[in-house]
C-alpha cells in the first residue's frame, strides 16, 4: 500500500502568519502525462466528519477561502494557509486516490499559539 | 442538496456480525462510487472500502479483506457495508462518502460525508 507520512504532527501558529503542512507519498501519486496528481486535502474539526478543501493537489473546492492552497506533483505535497484564521484550528489530512487502496496520511494537528 | 444518513452502528461481541446502511439523496446515486471510512476514537480516518457507481467493483483494506463486505442497491440508493468476524481493533466511527467525480469509477476522493455511525467491539 502506498504511505502518506505528513510533517510536522502537531503544529503551534499565531493568528495572521503562514502555516506550510507537508505530505509524503511512498511512491508516485501523479499521472504525469495528464498532469493528474491524485491527492486530497481534508479539514476535520472535533465532531465534525473531515471536509475537503484541496483536490488533484492544488485545486481549491467550491467555498474554500483561498488563504488555502495546495502544491505538489510524484511523491512530494503542501497544504499552504496564508494568513492564519482562528476558524483554520483543526486537523488537516493528506489523501491519495493513485492507489484503488485510498490511504490518509497520520494527520498534523493546528493550534492557536 | 446531497444527503448521507448512515445507520446501522451499535454494540457487538468480538465475533460479531453487523450491517451498515447510507441512505443518499440529491444526486444521481448510480453514476458515483460510494466509499466507507472510519476512524477510531482519538485517531485519524482510515479507509475500508469503495465500490464503483455500477456495483462491479469493490476495493477493500487488508485489515478488513475477507470479513467486510460493501454493497449497494442502486434503486434504492443505499450503500451497505457487512462487517464479519468483528474483532476490538474495528472499533471506530464509520462514515460513508460519496465521490465527487462522475462516471462511477473509484479513481475519485470521497467529497460529501455522512454524519457517521458508531461501532463499538467489546466483550
Amino acid at each position: 500500500d502506498i504511505v502518506m507520512t505528513q510533517s510536522p504532527d502537531f503544529l503551534a501558529v499565531s493568528l495572521g502568519e503562514s502555516v506550510t503542512i507537508n505530505c509524503k507519498s511512498s511512491q508516485s501519486v501523479s499521472y504525469s502525462s495528464r498532469n493528474k496528481n491524485l491527492v486530497a486535502w481534508y479539514q476535520q474539526k472535533p465532531g465534525q466528519p473531515p471536509k475537503v478543501i484541496v483536490t488533484w493537489a492544488s485545486f481549491r473546492e467550491p467555498g474554500v477561502p483561498d488563504r488555502f492552497s495546495g502544491s505538489g506533483s510524484e511523491t512530494d505535497f503542501a497544504l499552504t494557509i496564508s494568513s492564519l484564521q482562528a476558524e483554520d484550528v483543526a486537523v488537516y489530512y493528506c489523501l491519495q486516490f493513485y492507489s484503488k487502496v485510498y490511504t490518509f496520511g497520520q494527520g498534523t494537528k493546528l493550534e492557536l499559539k | 442538496e446531497v444527503q448521507l444518513l448512515d445507520s446501522g452502528g451499535g454494540s457487538v461481541q468480538p465475533g460479531g456480525s453487523l450491517r451498515l446502511s447510507c441512505a443518499a439523496s440529491g444526486f444521481p446515486f448510480s453514476n458515483y462510487a460510494m466509499s466507507w471510512v472510519r476512524q477510531p476514537p482519538g485517531k485519524g480516518p482510515e479507509w475500508v472500502s469503495t465500490i464503483t457507481g455500477s456495483g462491479g467493483s469493490r476495493y477493500y483494506a487488508d485489515s478488513v479483506k475477507g470479513r467486510f463486505t460493501i454493497s449497494r442497491d442502486n434503486s434504492d440508493n443505499t450503500v451497505y457495508l457487512h462487517m464479519a468476524s468483528l474483532r476490538a481493533e474495528d472499533t471506530a466511527l464509520y462514515f460513508c462518502a460519496k465521490a465527487n467525480c462522475t462516471g462511477g469509477g473509484a479513481t475519485c476522493y470521497p467529497g460529501h460525508w455522512g454524519q457517521g455511525t458508531m461501532v463499538v467491539v467489546s466483550s
